[in-house]
This record gives structure tokens, C-alpha cells and sequence, in this order.
């Protein structure tokens, strides 16, 4: 079963930021963070992931609070390109690799022209 | 550099027959995964190959469910008989072995259809 929680469902204006939350409450000292995003009927897409610190990349933003208990997923400036299912992931990644990734329901966001 | 690639992308086939799915990883990638998502659930983890051996099986939901990864590069999916249950789409992932972010890269899928 997910270890995470989101909302179902957002909205955004297209050019603005999008800001999706993540709850994360039992997650353990070893565990990172991962957000991926599945685009209509396409493979999932890996975003950003992290560990305790805040990470950024070309595509997003990751903050993750001190407790790590809970975490936001930001794009900068959405596009309708951006509408797609957003999971956030806890996992173990160890030396040799990690296990399979555990996807919940996600939040699927929705970019308003 | 080619991505992961999936074939078929569809498939239809009667309920009872055989169905091999193809997944060939990005080159270099020893790690590969197969996952599937069917009409209306989440997407679950089926099983897990580091180079040719199978290192984490538990998501494979019976013994209808093949996976081979003879030579540790492509991998193959068979169902046989496939049921009516099995209808959904099969995504296959690699990464590289030994990195500590292991990020997965996903094919396509194929969409399996049982009748």
C-alpha cells in the first residue's frame, strides 16, 4: 500500500505555479522522496526526488519539511502540457538499486487555459 | 540515446491464449522492472530483474505470469492462459545498477486487451 496521501484532484491557471502536497507521516529516516507524473495514457515520468533537502531541477521544485513528514511538489510556471497525474513515492533506494516503486492514487492536476 | 521500448504496443487475444510481452531497457541498464496498471486501479509493481536474475518477484500476481531476462538486456512477459483479469496495461522501467537515485525510466506500455 502508498505511505503517501494527496488530493485527488487541482486546479491551476496556466503560468502560474503549481504547488502539490504531500503527506508522508510514517515515512522512515532511510527513505527518499520521489514524484513522478503519468500524462494521459503515457509511461510514467520521473520528476525530482529527495531525500531531506530541498531539490530543484528543470522541471520542478521539491520541499520537504524539517519533520520530513510531509513534502511540495512545485512547477514554476505551468503549462497545459503540465495536466497529468502527480505521485509522490517513498521508498528505499540501496546500494545495488531500490525496490519497485509503490503508486498510489496521485493527484491529477489540471492546467486551466 | 533510445529510451525504453515496449511490443507490442497493443494486443488483443480470446480468453485462454498466450501473450508475450517484449521489453527492451535502456542500454547499460541493469536494473529492470515491470509494472501493470488494469481498468480503474493504481499502477502495482510486478517484479524486479537485476541483470538476469529475478531479485524481487512478489508483485507477480500467479503462475499464469512469466518474466525471463535471459542475458540480463530484454526482457520478456508471458501470460499464459491469459483471463479476462489480465486486460490492462503492462509498463516496463530500467535504471541504472548502483546509482544511489535510481531513477526509473518507463517504456510506453502495451495495452493488453483479453476477450
Amino acid at each position: 500500500d502508498a505511505k503517501t496521501t494527496q488530493p485527488p484532484s487541482m486546479d491551476c491557471a496556466e503560468g502560474r505555479a503549481a504547488n502539490l502536497p504531500c503527506n508522508h507521516s510514517t515515512i522512515s529516516g532511510n527513505e527518499y522522496v520521489y514524484w513522478y507524473r503519468q500524462i494521459h495514457s503515457q509511461g510514467p515520468q520521473y520528476i525530482i526526488h529527495g531525500l531531506k533537502n530541498n531539490e530543484t531541477n528543470e522541471m520542478a521544485s521539491l520541499i520537504i519539511t524539517e519533520d520530513r513528514k510531509s513534502s511540495t511538489l512545485i512547477l514554476p510556471h505551468a503549462t497545459l502540457r503540465d495536466t497529468a497525474v502527480y505521485y509522490c513515492i517513498v521508498r528505499v533506494v540501496w546500494g545495488g538499486g531500490a525496490d519497485g516503486l509503490t503508486f498510489g492514487k496521485g493527484t491529477h492536476l489540471i492546467i486551466q487555459p | 540515446e533510445a529510451g525504453v521500448t515496449q511490443f507490442p504496443s497493443h494486443s488483443v487475444i480470446e480468453k485462454g491464449q498466450t501473450v508475450t510481452l517484449r521489453c527492451d531497457p535502456i542500454s547499460g541498464h541493469d536494473n529492470l522492472y515491470w509494472y501493470r496498471r488494469v481498468m480503474g486501479k493504481e499502477i502495482k509493481f510486478l517484479l524486479h530483474f537485476v541483470k538476469e536474475s529475478k531479485q524481487d518477484e512478489s508483485g507477480m500476481p500467479n503462475n499464469r505470469f512469466l518474466a525471463e531476462r535471459t542475458g540480463g538486456t530484454y526482457s520478456t512477459l508471458k501470460v499464459q492462459p491469459a483471463e479476462l483479469e489480465d486486460s490492462g496495461v503492462y509498463f516496463c522501467a530500467s535504471s541504472l545498477l548502483g546509482v544511489s537515485t535510481d531513477t526509473q525510466y518507463f517504456g510506453p506500455g502495451t495495452r493488453l486487451t483479453v476477450l
